[in-house]
């Protein structure tokens, strides 16, 4: 059972805009900025968001934003190769130790 | 252009234990607030983090399998290895090795390795 929650699935059109959530708690997403990690056809994960920063080379349509306990990553004018699999992930200062979600299976129908 | 690579063992039996070499370049461990960590897919699930360790030598554990795990650097070659004893066929996964970065008050990961599967059995 992962620390974070995350929808198990999410779908959209081409030129949509989409909405992934990554719910936590008041001693991680609470506390510190969250990442998200792309990960096509189970291939290494890519960084295509950190807090509300777009890593170099990642479009902007791509971005977070932060509310409470809850982080979004908001993918507006859906294109086909950003079907995949997404991971949010932060660090817990009860654990200390980083925590992921269970990941988002994004399907571009 | 920051790169990282992974290197170990393809098969290990039950019982033995893996070392995991990251090997990276573009950036040096002895560098503030960067770090090198471990995190691990077995197939078909989700991603779980392993370890860290800063470029002042601090590490972190995962709390569930820091018994198992050892991480150090090794920063005049510019690698991290990783020891997990105790190998169970459970533990079959992709092994990732990740450059961590420092912004927003925490550390974050900005690179990743290709990864290195790995299978325990006899």
């Amino acid at each position: 059972q992962s620390a974070l929650t995350q929808e198990a699935s999410v779908s959209g059109t081409v030129g949509q805009k989409v909405t992934l959530s990554c719910t936590g708690n008041n001693r991680n997403i609470g506390s510190y900025a969250v990442g998200w990690y792309q990960q096509i056809s189970h291939g290494a994960p890519k960084t295509v968001m950190f807090g509300k920063s777009l890593p170099s080379g990642i479009p902007d349509r791509f971005s977070g934003s932060k509310s409470g306990t809850t982080a979004s990553l908001t993918i507006s004018g859906l294109q086909p190769e950003d079907e995949a699999d997404y991971y949010c992930s932060t660090w817990d200062y009860s654990l200390s130790a980083q925590v992921f979600g269970g990941g988002t299976k994004l399907t571009v129908l | 252009q920051i790169t990282l690579k992974e290197s170990g063992p393809t098969l290990v039996k039950p019982t033995q234990t893996l070392t995991l070499t990251c090997t990276f370049s573009g950036f040096s461990l002895s560098t503030g607030a960067v770090g090198v960590g471990w995190i691990r897919q077995p197939p078909g699930k989700a991603l779980e983090w392993l370890a860290l360790v800063y470029w002042d030598d601090d590490k972190r554990y995962s709390p569930s399998r820091k018994n198992r795990l050892t991480i150090t650097k090794d920063t005049s070659k510019n690698q991290v290895v990783l020891t997990m004893t105790n190998m169970d066929p459970v533990d079959t996964a992709t092994y990732y090795c990740a450059h961590y970065n420092y912004a927003s008050g925490s550390y974050y990961i900005d690179y990743w390795g290709q990864g290195t599967l790995v299978t325990v059995s006899s």
